[in-house]
Order: structure tokens, then C-alpha cells, then sequence
């Protein structure tokens, strides 16, 4: 069965600081998506990567970096945390080599981050 | 800029209702369109996927339809069940060299016992 995880369901952190988003998929897969979901604008997509090392930058990657230095783990990075980073955050990963992907995409459970 | 819609934003209707879904897109220039379901809190599971070269799917009571050239598709649930009740979404991806995909706002289905 297909499994994509994230790293913890609830988080609560002060602004300013820094936060990790871990996403693990097994299922082998070269592309990896971190997406946002805010109520009334639907999913956002924030970077994305095709391979190990590789990052591109979706349509919101302001306040953002993220990580890939293995292929089953893909990380997203708020380097200093605002309010408005508040939201869910959904991680994504599909097959396909290159920056193409045949296939579906499968998402993990999702991450609801609060920044007080 | 490729803009998703789907109408209505909610829906309520009795178990054992037929049912249909519309997702409009506005560049018909897709590489395939996919129908996610998500129950209230979690992450989203994908229900069918069509490519841009086929006019429809299906997969048990859930049929999703593809047309191109008018920028639709429709997702037709027969035989409603109460564990149907959730937010569908449908998202495009473009053709091209990126693997983005574009996502609706979703309805909201309730079906009631």
C-alpha cells in the first residue's frame, strides 16, 4: 500500500521561529510536492522536487525553503515563522522521472500548524 | 493563468441519490485531470484520474467524465451512501514539463441518512 507520512499532525510554535515539516513517502517515487490549504483558497502548491538535490518553486514559496538530500524525505522549512503561516500544510508525492510524473498523486495526512 | 472551479460549493442530498459533481477549467490545454476526496481534517485521497486523451473513468459507483474542448468534467456518484459525505476536489495538471498541479476549491457533500 501506498504510504506517504508526516511528521507530526498538530504543531504550535511562537513566531520567529524556525520550523520543520518532515514528509517520508516508500513508495520510491522522484517527484515531491508541499502544498498549502487555507479555507476559501484551496490547495497552494509552495515547492516541489524531481529528484534528490532538486527543488523548484511552486506559486507561493515566500517564507519558504525546503530540503531533499534523500529521495524518500522531503522537508519543508519556515525559517521564521508568522502568523499568517498558519494554515494546513499537505505533502504529496507521485512517480515519473524528470519534472514530468505519469502518475497520481498521494498525499500524507496533513500537518495543521498554528503560529501564535 | 489556469484557473479551477467547481460548482456548488456544497451539496446536501438523501442516501441512495445519484449524484454529479462539475469542476470547470479555464486553459484546455491539460495533461489530466484528477478527483481527490478528502474527509474533514485529513489529507486527500485520490479517486480517479483522467488522462487528456480519454473521456472518462470509473471506479465502483463513482464515474468522472473529461471534455476538453468545453473545459469540464464531472464526477457522477450513484446509489449515495452516507460514508460518501466529504469534499471532493478536482485539480488539472498542465502539459508541459512540470508536474503542478491546479486545484478547485471543492464541494462539500453531505449525504443524509
Amino acid at each position: 500500500d501506498v504510504k506517504v507520512t508526516q511528521s507530526s499532525r498538530y504543531l504550535v510554535k511562537r513566531t520567529g521561529e524556525k520550523v520543520f515539516l518532515e514528509c517520508v513517502q516508500d513508495m520510491d517515487h522522484e517527484n515531491m510536492f508541499w502544498y498549502r490549504q487555507d479555507p476559501g483558497l484551496g490547495l497552494r502548491l509552495i515547492y516541489f522536487s524531481y529528484d534528490v538535490k532538486m527543488k523548484e518553486k511552486g506559486d507561493i514559496p515566500e517564507g519558504y525553503s525546503v530540503s531533499r538530500e534523500k529521495k524518500e524525505r522531503f522537508s519543508l522549512i519556515l525559517e521564521s515563522a508568522s502568523t499568517n503561516q498558519t494554515s494546513m500544510y499537505l505533502c504529496a508525492s507521485s512517480s515519473g522521472a524528470g519534472t514530468g510524473g505519469q502518475g497520481t498523486q498521494y498525499f500524507g495526512p496533513g500537518t495543521r500548524l498554528l503560529v501564535l | 493563468k489556469q484557473e479551477v472551479t467547481q460548482i456548488p460549493a456544497a451539496l446536501s442530498v438523501p442516501e441512495g441519490e445519484n449524484l454529479v459533481l462539475n469542476c470547470s477549467f479555464t486553459d484546455s490545454a491539460i495533461y489530466n485531470l484528477q478527483w481527490f476526496r478528502q474527509d474533514p481534517g485529513k489529507g486527500l485521497t485520490s479517486l480517479l484520474l483522467i488522462q487528456s486523451s480519454q473521456r472518462e473513468q470509473t471506479s465502483g459507483r463513482l464515474n468522472a467524465s473529461l471534455d476538453k474542448s468545453s473545459g469540464r468534467s464531472t464526477l457522477y456518484i450513484a446509489a449515495s451512501q452516507p460514508g460518501d459525505s466529504a469534499t471532493y476536489l478536482c485539480a488539472v495538471r498542465h502539459g508541459g514539463a512540470t508536474n503542478k498541479l491546479i486545484f478547485g476549491t471543492g464541494t462539500l457533500l453531505a449525504v443524509q441518512p
